[in-house]
Protein backbone atom coordinates (compact mmCIF):
# COMPACT_ATOMS: atom_id res chain seq x y z
CA UNK A 1 0.00 0.00 0.00
CA UNK A 2 0.86 4.14 -0.13
CA UNK A 3 2.22 5.64 2.93
CA UNK A 4 2.72 9.18 2.52
CA UNK A 5 4.39 11.89 5.39
CA UNK A 6 4.61 15.34 5.44
CA UNK A 7 5.12 18.20 8.24
CA UNK A 8 1.20 19.40 9.55
CA UNK A 9 2.28 23.16 9.74
CA UNK A 10 4.82 25.41 8.66
CA UNK A 11 5.59 29.59 8.75
CA UNK A 12 7.88 31.58 7.01
CA UNK A 13 7.84 35.04 5.85
CA UNK A 14 6.92 37.30 3.29
CA UNK A 15 10.12 37.23 0.60
CA UNK A 16 11.98 34.62 1.44
CA UNK A 17 12.14 30.70 0.96
CA UNK A 18 10.43 27.70 2.02
CA UNK A 19 10.78 24.07 1.72
CA UNK A 20 7.97 21.34 2.31
CA UNK A 21 9.02 17.96 2.54
CA UNK A 22 7.24 14.53 1.62
CA UNK A 23 8.35 11.02 2.09
CA UNK A 24 6.52 8.09 0.67
CA UNK A 25 6.17 4.82 0.67
CA UNK A 26 4.82 3.20 -2.21
CA UNK A 27 4.43 -0.76 -3.56
CA UNK A 28 4.63 0.67 -7.21
CA UNK A 29 6.03 4.03 -8.07
CA UNK A 30 4.28 6.07 -11.03
CA UNK A 31 5.24 9.49 -10.17
CA UNK A 32 4.83 12.18 -7.48
CA UNK A 33 1.78 15.22 -7.26
CA UNK A 34 1.87 18.60 -5.63
CA UNK A 35 -1.45 20.13 -5.39
CA UNK A 36 -1.73 23.41 -3.89
CA UNK A 37 -5.25 24.06 -1.74
CA UNK A 38 -6.56 27.17 -0.47
CA UNK A 39 -9.27 27.00 2.55
CA UNK A 40 -12.63 26.28 1.16
CA UNK A 41 -11.23 25.49 -2.33
CA UNK A 42 -10.62 22.61 -4.57
CA UNK A 43 -6.97 21.28 -4.72
CA UNK A 44 -5.09 23.03 -8.20
CA UNK A 45 -2.43 21.10 -9.54
CA UNK A 46 1.14 22.64 -8.77
CA UNK A 47 3.81 19.83 -10.26
CA UNK A 48 4.51 16.08 -11.37
CA UNK A 49 7.45 14.26 -11.04
CA UNK A 50 8.13 11.16 -12.06
CA UNK A 51 12.09 11.34 -12.73
CA UNK A 52 14.39 12.34 -10.78
CA UNK A 53 15.94 15.62 -9.85
CA UNK A 54 14.09 19.26 -9.54
CA UNK A 55 11.89 20.47 -12.13
CA UNK A 56 11.44 24.50 -11.90
CA UNK A 57 8.16 26.02 -12.84
CA UNK A 58 8.32 30.08 -11.69
CA UNK A 59 8.62 30.61 -8.37
CA UNK A 60 8.09 27.04 -7.56
CA UNK A 61 9.99 23.83 -8.04
CA UNK A 62 9.64 20.12 -7.22
CA UNK A 63 12.41 17.99 -6.52
CA UNK A 64 11.95 14.09 -6.70
CA UNK A 65 14.75 11.18 -5.12
CA UNK A 66 13.14 7.64 -6.01
CA UNK A 67 15.64 5.85 -4.38
CA UNK A 68 14.95 7.64 -1.27
CA UNK A 69 11.47 8.01 -1.31
CA UNK A 70 11.19 11.59 -0.98
CA UNK A 71 9.87 14.91 -2.59
CA UNK A 72 9.86 18.51 -1.91
CA UNK A 73 8.34 21.57 -3.03
CA UNK A 74 10.47 24.96 -3.04
CA UNK A 75 8.52 27.80 -2.92
CA UNK A 76 10.48 31.25 -3.56
CA UNK A 77 9.64 34.77 -3.30
CA UNK A 78 6.98 33.79 -1.26
CA UNK A 79 4.03 36.15 -1.69
CA UNK A 80 1.10 36.32 1.28
CA UNK A 81 -1.32 34.85 -1.83
CA UNK A 82 0.88 31.33 -1.57
CA UNK A 83 -0.30 30.97 1.95
CA UNK A 84 -2.67 27.97 1.68
CA UNK A 85 -2.25 24.05 2.25
CA UNK A 86 0.56 21.55 -0.23
CA UNK A 87 -0.66 18.11 -0.77
CA UNK A 88 1.93 15.74 -2.02
CA UNK A 89 0.25 12.97 -3.39
CA UNK A 90 1.15 9.40 -5.35
CA UNK A 91 -1.55 7.21 -7.79
CA UNK A 92 -2.72 4.26 -5.90
CA UNK A 93 -1.14 1.83 -8.58
CA UNK A 94 -2.83 0.08 -11.67
CA UNK A 95 -4.44 2.29 -14.55
CA UNK A 96 -7.21 4.25 -13.15
CA UNK A 97 -5.12 7.23 -11.94
CA UNK A 98 -6.86 7.62 -8.39
CA UNK A 99 -4.68 9.41 -5.91
CA UNK A 100 -3.48 8.64 -2.47
CA UNK A 101 -2.62 12.21 -0.43
CA UNK A 102 -0.62 12.89 2.19
CA UNK A 103 -2.74 15.08 5.05
CA UNK A 104 -1.24 18.32 3.31
CA UNK A 105 0.90 21.26 4.84
CA UNK A 106 -0.78 24.44 6.21
CA UNK A 107 1.90 27.36 5.24
CA UNK A 108 0.87 30.69 6.57
CA UNK A 109 3.23 33.63 5.74
CA UNK A 110 3.33 36.47 7.17
CA UNK A 111 4.63 39.97 6.19
CA UNK B 1 -15.47 26.55 -19.50
CA UNK B 2 -17.43 24.23 -16.49
CA UNK B 3 -14.86 21.22 -16.25
CA UNK B 4 -16.25 19.38 -13.25
CA UNK B 5 -19.31 21.02 -11.47
CA UNK B 6 -20.63 19.47 -8.01
CA UNK B 7 -23.95 20.69 -6.67
CA UNK B 8 -25.24 21.11 -3.79
CA UNK B 9 -22.83 23.03 -2.50
CA UNK B 10 -24.00 23.30 0.85
CA UNK B 11 -26.18 21.21 2.70
CA UNK B 12 -27.36 20.38 6.78
CA UNK B 13 -29.19 16.78 7.13
CA UNK B 14 -30.62 15.60 9.93
CA UNK B 15 -29.45 12.20 11.31
CA UNK B 16 -30.99 9.51 9.45
CA UNK B 17 -32.00 11.58 6.56
CA UNK B 18 -30.44 10.54 2.77
CA UNK B 19 -29.38 12.72 0.47
CA UNK B 20 -27.57 12.67 -2.94
CA UNK B 21 -24.38 14.68 -4.18
CA UNK B 22 -24.29 15.28 -8.01
CA UNK B 23 -21.39 15.49 -9.98
CA UNK B 24 -20.86 16.38 -13.52
CA UNK B 25 -17.94 16.58 -15.94
CA UNK B 26 -17.93 18.33 -19.36
CA UNK B 27 -14.29 16.82 -20.67
CA UNK B 28 -15.42 13.66 -21.87
CA UNK B 29 -13.25 11.92 -19.19
CA UNK B 30 -13.56 8.24 -18.42
CA UNK B 31 -12.64 7.86 -14.54
CA UNK B 32 -14.12 9.88 -11.77
CA UNK B 33 -13.67 9.82 -8.16
CA UNK B 34 -15.03 11.06 -4.58
CA UNK B 35 -13.03 12.13 -2.15
CA UNK B 36 -13.73 13.00 1.60
CA UNK B 37 -11.47 15.71 3.25
CA UNK B 38 -11.50 16.28 7.26
CA UNK B 39 -9.19 18.47 9.31
CA UNK B 40 -5.76 16.20 9.84
CA UNK B 41 -6.94 13.36 7.70
CA UNK B 42 -6.36 14.90 4.12
CA UNK B 43 -8.30 13.88 0.81
CA UNK B 44 -9.38 10.26 1.22
CA UNK B 45 -10.76 8.21 -1.84
CA UNK B 46 -14.48 6.99 -0.88
CA UNK B 47 -15.28 5.15 -4.54
CA UNK B 48 -14.05 5.92 -8.08
CA UNK B 49 -15.08 4.85 -11.35
CA UNK B 50 -13.64 3.91 -14.23
CA UNK B 51 -16.25 4.16 -16.67
CA UNK B 52 -20.23 4.53 -17.40
CA UNK B 53 -21.78 1.68 -15.41
CA UNK B 54 -18.67 0.96 -13.48
CA UNK B 55 -17.93 1.65 -9.57
CA UNK B 56 -15.48 0.32 -7.19
CA UNK B 57 -14.89 0.77 -3.46
CA UNK B 58 -12.18 3.55 -2.35
CA UNK B 59 -10.07 3.82 1.11
CA UNK B 60 -13.36 4.63 3.20
CA UNK B 61 -16.64 3.27 1.38
CA UNK B 62 -18.80 2.48 4.27
CA UNK B 63 -21.68 4.49 4.23
CA UNK B 64 -22.20 5.41 0.50
CA UNK B 65 -23.20 4.25 -2.53
CA UNK B 66 -22.56 5.31 -5.92
CA UNK B 67 -23.75 5.47 -9.37
CA UNK B 68 -22.19 6.04 -12.93
CA UNK B 69 -25.55 5.42 -15.00
CA UNK B 70 -24.01 8.27 -17.76
CA UNK B 71 -20.56 8.93 -18.59
CA UNK B 72 -20.20 12.69 -17.56
CA UNK B 73 -21.95 12.15 -14.00
CA UNK B 74 -20.95 10.21 -10.70
CA UNK B 75 -23.54 10.33 -8.07
CA UNK B 76 -22.60 9.70 -4.30
CA UNK B 77 -25.73 8.42 -2.11
CA UNK B 78 -25.64 9.14 1.84
CA UNK B 79 -28.52 6.38 3.03
CA UNK B 80 -28.53 7.08 6.37
CA UNK B 81 -26.23 9.88 7.13
CA UNK B 82 -24.50 10.11 10.22
CA UNK B 83 -22.50 13.03 11.91
CA UNK B 84 -19.37 11.31 11.37
CA UNK B 85 -20.27 12.06 7.42
CA UNK B 86 -19.72 15.99 7.79
CA UNK B 87 -17.17 16.32 5.93
CA UNK B 88 -15.86 17.86 2.21
CA UNK B 89 -16.98 15.91 -0.58
CA UNK B 90 -14.85 16.45 -3.36
CA UNK B 91 -15.43 15.00 -6.64
CA UNK B 92 -12.85 14.78 -9.34
CA UNK B 93 -12.43 13.33 -13.04
CA UNK B 94 -9.28 12.38 -15.20
CA UNK B 95 -8.66 11.04 -18.39
CA UNK B 96 -7.86 7.04 -19.02
CA UNK B 97 -4.38 8.34 -21.24
CA UNK B 98 -2.54 7.33 -18.78
CA UNK B 99 -0.82 9.26 -15.04
CA UNK B 100 0.53 12.04 -16.55
CA UNK B 101 0.94 15.62 -14.90
CA UNK B 102 -2.26 17.46 -14.72
CA UNK B 103 -4.64 14.74 -15.60
CA UNK B 104 -7.01 15.18 -12.17
CA UNK B 105 -9.29 17.58 -12.34
CA UNK B 106 -11.47 18.66 -8.61
CA UNK B 107 -14.70 19.96 -8.27
CA UNK B 108 -15.53 23.22 -5.89
CA UNK B 109 -16.66 21.02 -3.09
CA UNK B 110 -19.49 20.05 -1.25
CA UNK B 111 -19.83 21.10 2.36
CA UNK B 112 -22.07 18.61 4.13
CA UNK B 113 -22.85 18.53 7.71
CA UNK B 114 -25.16 16.04 9.43
CA UNK B 115 -26.90 17.02 12.70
Amino acid sequence: GQNIDQPTEMTATEGAIVQINCTYQTSGFNGLFWYQQHAGEAPTFLSYNVLDGLEEKGRFSSFLSRSKGYSYLLLKELQMKDSASYLCAVPDGGATNKLIFGTGTLLAVQP
Amino acid sequence: NAGVTQTPKFRVLKTGQSMTLLCAQDMNHEYMYWYRQDPGMGLRLIHYSVGEGTTAKGEVPDGYNVSRLKKQNFLLGLESAAPSQTSVYFCASSSAEGISGNTIYFGEGSWLTVV
